[in-house]
C-alpha cells in the first residue's frame, strides 16, 4: 500500500492480558514512530526507530511495553499485563531519511481498550 | 527534556484569522511543525518552519517563531469551517530527529 498502515485497527482486550500492535510503515522509511493518544488528549511519544535500533525509548510508560523493528520494515508494540489506563489509540508514523524536514505520513491507528 | 504546550481550545467566527500558539522548551530544536487533526482522520503535515526562521507564509497559513521566547504561532487567514480541526505543534530535537507534539489546539468555527 501506499500509506503507513496498522493493525489491528481495533482491539478489546480484559485487563491483564498482552497485545501486540502492528505498524507496516511506508517503504523506504528508515524512522519510525510509535504514539500514543488518549482520549482528547495529545500525542505522548513512546518510542523512535532509526532502521532497527531505538535511539530514544525514554517514552515508553513502564517496563510492561516493549517494541521491536525487523529489517528496517514491521515494527511491533507490545503491552504485557495491559491495564485500564493503557485504553488509547497508538499512532505510529514513518518518515523517509534524509533532511529532517520531512513529514512524518500516519497510520490511522489502533484503538485499544482494555476492559 | 522536550516539553511543547499548547491552549486546549480558540473558539473563531467564519471569516475571522485564527491564531494559534505553542511554547516548547528545548532551544536546540532545529525544525517546528504544524500538523492538523480533523476528525475521524489520521494527522497531516500542514507547515513547518526552520529555527533560523521567523516567519513562513503558505497560502492562508502565517507561521511566527519566536526563538528567543521558545514561542510559534499559527494564523490561519479567513477560517473557514473545513478549518475545525485539531492543531498540534510539534519540535524536532536536534540530533535524533525525535519529534515532540504539543497537546493539541481545538479550533471551532462558528459560521
Amino acid at each position: 500500500g501506499a500509506g503507513v498502515s496498522q493493525s489491528p485497527s481495533n482491539k478489546v482486550t480484559e485487563k491483564g492480558k498482552d497485545v501486540e500492535l502492528r505498524c507496516d510503515p511506508i517503504s523506504g522509511h528508515t524512522a519510525l514512530y510509535w504514539y500514543r493518544q488518549r482520549l482528547g488528549q495529545g500525542l505522548e511519544f513512546l518510542i523512535y526507530f532509526q532502521g532497527n535500533s531505538a535511539p530514544d525509548k525514554s517514552g515508553l510508560p513502564s517496563d510492561r511495553f516493549s517494541a521491536e523493528r525487523t529489517g528496517e520494515s514491521v515494527s511491533t508494540l507490545t503491552i504485557q499485563r495491559t491495564q485500564q489506563e493503557d485504553s488509547a489509540v497508538y499512532l505510529c508514523a514513518s518518515r523517509r531519511p534524509g533532511l529532517a524536514d520531512n513529514e512524518q505520513f500516519f497510520g490511522p491507528g489502533t484503538r485499544l481498550t482494555v476492559l | 527534556g522536550e516539553d511543547v504546550e499548547q491552549s486546549l481550545f480558540l473558539s473563531v467566527r467564519e471569516g475571522d484569522s485564527s491564531v494559534i500558539n505553542c511554547t516548547y522548551t528545548d532551544s536546540s530544536s532545529t525544525y517546528l511543525y504544524w500538523y492538523k487533526q480533523e476528525p475521524g482522520a489520521g494527522l497531516q503535515l500542514l507547515t513547518y518552519i526552520f529555527s533560523n526562521m521567523d516567519m513562513k507564509q503558505d497560502q492562508r497559513l502565517t507561521v511566527l517563531l519566536n526563538k528567543k521566547d521558545k514561542h510559534l504561532s499559527l494564523r490561519i487567514a479567513d477560517t473557514q469551517t473545513g478549518d475545525s480541526a485539531i492543531y498540534f505543534c510539534a519540535e524536532e530535537s536536534g540530533g535524533y530527529q525525535k519529534v515532540t507534539f504539543g497537546t493539541g489546539t481545538k479550533l471551532q468555527v462558528i459560521p
